[in-house]
């Protein structure tokens, strides 16, 4: 199993534009999560999803949209971007409430 | 709305025990967890309570007492490739709060 998959790795985007982070996860696992991580910080829930179809707001949510339209995906999308959405997001995923798995993070600049 | 506090930093000998300290506020509790994160990595699973006691996996162990809203990891043993951060999360219903986390430094 590859476990929870992100890509890109590394990304600079200018302010404005849009792009969207990709998160997939061969576990099988209904829930997904999407955390940023801001330098020295704690992890901070931005969206979070417990099954295909369904997703719910975290505590950053503004300037972001998800959609989880498989039990493996669960793309992340910044329209719009800002220097404030510097940093380097983490999408995990888990079964139902139990510990989570994460992927290898994707560091991203917005200058 | 949920706080989570844990010290900034801590400093410890190769060998010794360390215990890290997290305190909580919730309005809906559903499990606590302990992750590992090595600088410039992901985080990884070290421990879940969502009952009150000790849970013991190896050289780490974590305690919780829901009514105190407080945890914390006990490190043992400590090797040099315990330096990390260790981040201290709650799960309240579905949504996920961490704390900021503790960058453990350990010192031959």
């Amino acid at each position: 199993n590859a476990g929870v998959t992100q890509t890109p790795k590394f990304r600079i985007l200018k302010i404005g534009q849009s792009m969207t982070l990709q998160c997939t996860q061969d576990m099988n696992h209904n829930y997904m999560y999407w955390y940023r991580q801001d330098p020295g910080m704690g992890l901070k829930l931005i969206y979070y999803s417990v099954g295909a179809g369904i997703t719910d707001k975290g505590e950053v949510p503004n300037g972001y949209n998800v959609s989880r339209s498989t039990t493996e995906d669960f793309p992340l999308r910044l329209e719009l971007a800002a220097p404030s959405q510097t940093s380097v997001y983490f999408c995990a995923s888990s079964y139902s409430s139990a510990e989570q798995y994460f992927g290898p993070g994707t560091r991203l600049t917005v200058t | 709305g949920q706080n989570i506090d844990q010290p900034t930093e801590m400093t410890a000998t190769e060998g010794a025990i360390v215990q890290i300290n997290c305190t909580y506020q919730t309005s809906g509790f559903n499990g606590l967890f302990w992750y590992q994160q090595h600088a410039g990595e992901a985080p990884t699973f070290l421990s879940y309570n969502v009952l009150d006691g000790l849970e013991e996996k190896g050289r780490f162990s974590s305690f919780l007492s829901r009514s105190k809203g407080y945890s914390y990891l006990l490190l043992k043993e400590l090797q040099m490739k315990d330096s990390a951060s260790y981040l201290c999360a709650v799960r309240d219903n579905n949504d996920m709060r961490f704390g900021a986390g503790t960058r453990l430094t350990v010192k031959p």
